[in-house]
């Protein structure tokens, strides 16, 4: 499967826990993006990064939530002590550049519920 | 303050029809935007897009129209078909700086009626 990787694709945590979700670019990207989905809503730019670096976190809440994408391996979005309020489909995606018409590519998603 | 809006949440229409999904913008620097297709529990799919350069951008089934005086684009689906049933997103880019960020509006419910 050469498309985006997300996992775990459901996580569930209970109130004050650590979630982690990783992603893995498609083969060939090297510009990785989070993106959340709170339920009955679109979804909500978080976090631009590419290898080693954060383009761009403007969308990210400013305390709880960080987002790497290292060297090596997957890219994680970390939520700590995480709360009810951040139950909801976090999306990522990656494209071969940066620039609107490098068409963004989409993973299958990570439903976090937090209990 | 939602600068893409998607204002009918659900849409029906019978195999074979046309599907008309519209979306309408505020900020008028957008200029690129996209439809993405999305499945319950999975992520959302590309569709088709199109630059503000363009008013029309066609691929097999599906046309996006748009039209920048009114701030409106819409895609059509001819002939529509049972697979075709999702939400549907429409996106927008800006230029520039921040031109990776898309904007989403908050989607329309398509059932296509076999």
């Amino acid at each position: 499967n050469a498309g985006v990787m997300q996992n775990p694709r459901h996580l569930v945590r209970r109130r004050g826990q650590e979630a982690r979700l990783r992603c893995s670019p498609m083969k060939g990207h090297s510009h990785v993006y989070w993106y959340r989905q709170l339920p009955e809503e679109g979804l909500k730019f978080m976090v631009y990064l590419q290898k080693e670096n954060i383009i761009d976190e403007s969308g990210m809440p400013k305390e709880r939530f960080s987002a790497e994408f290292p060297k090596e391996g997957p890219s994680i979005l970390r939520i700590q002590q995480v709360v009810r309020g951040d139950s909801a489909a976090y999306f990522c995606a990656s494209s071969p550049g940066g620039t609107h018409g490098n068409t963004i590519y989409f993973g299958e998603g990570s439903w976090l519920t937090v209990v | 303050d939602q600068q893409v809006k998607q204002n009918s949440p659900s849409l029906s229409v019978q195999e074979g029809r046309i599907s008309i999904l519209n979306c309408d913008y505020t900020n008028s620097m957008f200029d690129y935007f996209l439809w993405y297709k999305k499945y319950p529990a999975e992520g959302p799919t590309f569709l088709i897009s199109i630059s503000s350069i363009k008013d029309k951008n066609e691929d097999g089934r599906f046309t996006v129209f748009l039209n920048k005086s009114a701030k409106h684009l819409s895609l059509h689906i001819v002939p529509s078909q049972p697979g075709d049933s999702a939400v549907y997103f429409c996106a927008a880019a800006l230029s520039g700086a921040g031109s990776y960020q898309l904007t989403f509006g908050k989607g329309t419910k398509l059932s296509v009626i076999p």
